[in-house]
């Protein structure tokens, strides 16, 4: 149990539908960030938001788009994505986004589009 | 951008045996980090390195943050089956960024 819980864990969607990824943290972390994580690449950094403000958009498609209510949470809201967005997504929380306070992982939503 | 170069990709060891991997770059870090991620979950931190020459052990697992600010390395000794998985480096940039390795796929065999 790592603190952050994400679901769903897994999500299989059609190119035309609209779903939303969900984030939580139980750390009392005030930043939090969406990763990509596709197979043999590197993990991506999408968003980043630091106290519920959005501070990084790392050229992300705006068929992807984050919410950050509160710093507990935060949503990727998904929309027409294509084939090449199946990948493992990955929310992660720290302290705060300017110190070095290392960032933790939740298990990720396993998304498939067909 | 900033890329991190980890090596080996994958390493197929037998049970037992002490591990080594590494990671370097051409640019400075002000943290080193390593994760493992198994099947079906995310990265957990296992080390965390906040200064140049530091060596931090946690249980079996040891690593080192250079003296260049620029590499990194994670060994295991004497490991044990649970120890599969994947592991990665990441640098934490002066502009709090974190940049992350490729993995390095740990295989065991019993």
């Amino acid at each position: 149990e790592t603190g952050v819980t994400q679901t769903p864990r897994h999500l299989v969607m059609g190119m035309t539908n609209k779903k939303s990824l969900k984030c939580e943290q139980h750390l009392g972390h005030n930043a939090m960030y969406w990763y990509k994580q596709s197979a043999k690449k590197p993990l991506e950094l999408m968003f980043v938001y630091n106290f519920k403000e959005q501070t990084e958009n790392n050229s992300v498609p705006s068929r992807f788009s984050p919410e950050c209510p509160n710093s507990s949470h935060l949503f990727l809201h998904l929309h027409t994505l294509q084939p090449e967005d199946s990948a493992l997504y990955l929310c992660a929380s720290s302290q705060e986004v300017d110190t070095n306070q290392p960032q933790h992982f939740g298990d990720g939503t396993r998304l498939s589009i067909l | 951008g900033q890329q991190l170069n980890q090596s080996p990709q994958s390493m197929f060891i037998q049970e037992g045996e002490d591990v080594s991997m590494n990671c370097t770059s051409s640019s400075i870090f002000n943290t080193w980090l390593w994760y493992k991620q198994e099947p079906g979950e995310g990265p957990v931190l296992l080390i965390a390195l906040y200064k140049a020459g530091e060596l931090t052990s946690n249980g079996r697992l040891t690593a080192q943050f250079g003296i260049t600010r620029k590499d990194s390395f994670l060994n295991i000794s004497a490991s044990i089956p649970s120890d599969v998985g994947i592991y990665f480096c990441a640098g934490q940039t002066l502009a709090q960024k974190l940049v992350f390795g490729q993995g390095t796929r740990l295989t065991i065999n019993p």
